[in-house]
């Protein structure tokens, strides 16, 4: 079944340092790939979304590419700031399933990032 | 409003009661879905609506948990009989349906916890 793991956190980090989330993936078919992120208080949002293998997505200067050959769609950043500091999700909705519930999701347990000034 | 709205944000029931949660979804998104977050685990996919109808139920834990949406807007989650493995955060979300790379808009969740 479809399925996605991502490293495990908490990932905590000074302001500036690179960051990379790790996140493979299982799927049946061709998956569209999210991260959502999910800010302290607040709700989970759509970061960024890649859906066909080589796409890039980028988003609030983060950026993800959808691997094919390795599964992959690791969440990378270049300079992180302190207001990065939140918990990030990836996700995939298969689109082969035609039995698949229309945007379904299956998620990654999350990856807690702290980032101190 | 804006946003999903999910109420109560916070509830707190003894076992073997019964419970609701409510979602009200953004305005014209005809899409709805209910999620369970559980500590230290990810999102746990529990039931989706089209409009007023749920064809896909299939996340749904066990018989004590049902769910029902009116006027294709509002819908309500219920837990009867709550067991301590119920305790975890529900979120509901909701989405246009164009397909499965709309995004989905979450709420703040409604965090139940079982004594």
């Amino acid at each position: 079944g479809d399925s996605v793991t991502q490293m495990e956190g908490p990932v905590t980090l000074s302001e500036e340092a690179f960051l990379t989330i790790n996140c493979t993936y299982t799927a049946t078919g061709y998956p569209s790939l999210f991260w959502y992120v999910q800010y302290p208080g607040e709700g989970l949002q759509l970061l960024l979304k890649a859906t066909k293998a080589d796409d890039k997505g980028s988003n609030k200067g983060f950026e993800a590419t959808y691997r094919k050959e390795t599964t992959s769609f690791h969440l990378e950043k270049g300079s992180v700031q302190v207001s990065d500091s939140a918990v990030y999700f990836c996700a995939l909705s298969d689109k082969l399933n035609r039995g698949s519930t229309l945007g379904r999701l299956y998620f990654g347990r999350g990856t807690q990032l702290t980032v101190w000034p | 409003g804006a946003g999903v709205s999910q109420s109560p944000s916070n509830k707190v029931t003894e076992k073997g009661k019964d419970v609701e949660l409510r979602c009200d979804p953004i305005s014209g998104h005809t899409a709805l879905y209910w999620y369970r977050q559980s500590l230290g685990q990810g999102l746990e996919f529990l039931i989706y609506f089209q409009g007023n109808s749920a064809p896909d139920k299939s996340g749904l834990p066990s018989d004590r948990f049902s769910a029902e949406r009116t006027g294709g807007s509002v819908s309500t989650l219920t837990i009867q009989r709550t067991q301590q493995e119920d305790s975890a955060v529900y979120l509901c979300a909701s989405s246009f349906p164009t397909g499965n790379m709309a995004p989905l808009h979450f709420g703040n969740g409604t965090r139940l916890t079982v004594t």
